[in-house]
């Protein structure tokens, strides 16, 4: 079955960088787009970008180019997502979603479990 | 910038038709997923491209989308429909989430 299990929880200071990965298991990890999604304390879900963990090719939401960076590793089939320069608005919890087309289709059939990053001084 | 409109809550009862609505200019030109959202729990996917249902979803579940509205339908709610709800569009190659609603099952 598919699964996707995220790293843990961090704590990171102001203008710190965090790397949050995703490993996947149970289908061909490049034949499926990676998003990243997060959600703030109480707050709605909000999308920073997709991977074509095939190509390495990247879109990021505006709001967060030149912070974020996507990559992924395919001998063990994990993707990773990285914030940097940190702050309080950046704690959350963020998730990885499999797309589910083999092209960037929008559509976030498995979620993984959430990493939680807080951001305090 | 592209706004998905949600309501932030709509209330059922237990048994009858719950509509959560989502809307934008032209939505019904874009194709719409929705996601249920229990407290703690990851983002589960519950309609997609409009009308569509994942495998494991109970057909209770609908969708549809024309205008500038998209609606998620719950027939015969059950306590267990209680949750967030999020719908979600890909304009110009970035995704959009609406604000979510909450769905209290009275």
């Amino acid at each position: 079955q598919v699964q996707l299990v995220q790293s843990g929880a961090e704590v990171k200071k102001p203008g710190a960088s965090v790397r949050v990965s995703c490993r996947a298991s149970g289908y061909t990890f490049t034949a499926h787009y990676m998003h990243w999604v997060r959600q703030a304390p109480g707050q709605g879900l909000e999308w920073m970008g997709w991977f074509n963990v095939n190509t390495g090719g990247t879109n990021y939401a505006q709001k967060f180019q030149g912070r974020v960076s996507m990559t992924r590793d395919t001998s063990i089939g994990t993707s990773y997502m990285e914030l940097s320069s940190l702050t309080s608005d950046d704690t959350a919890v963020y998730y990885c979603a499999r797309d589910a087309g083999l092209a960037a289709l929008a559509i976030m059939d498995y979620w993984g479990q959430g990493t939680l990053v807080t951001v305090s001084s | 910038s592209y706004d998905l409109t949600q309501p932030p809550s709509v209330s059922v009862s237990p048994g009858q038709t719950a509509s959560i609505t989502c809307s934008e200019d032209k939505l019904g030109d874009k194709y719409v997923s929705w996601y249920q959202q229990k407290p703690g729990q990851s983002p589960m996917l519950v309609i997609y491209q409009d009308k569509k249902r994942p495998s494991g979803i109970p057909e209770r579940f609908s969708g549809s989308n024309s205008g500038n509205t998209a609606t998620l339908t719950i027939s015969g709610t059950q306590a267990l429909d209680e949750a967030d709800y999020y719908c979600q569009a890909w304009d110009t190659s970035h995704v959009v989430f609406g604000g979510g609603t909450k769905l209290t099952v009275l």
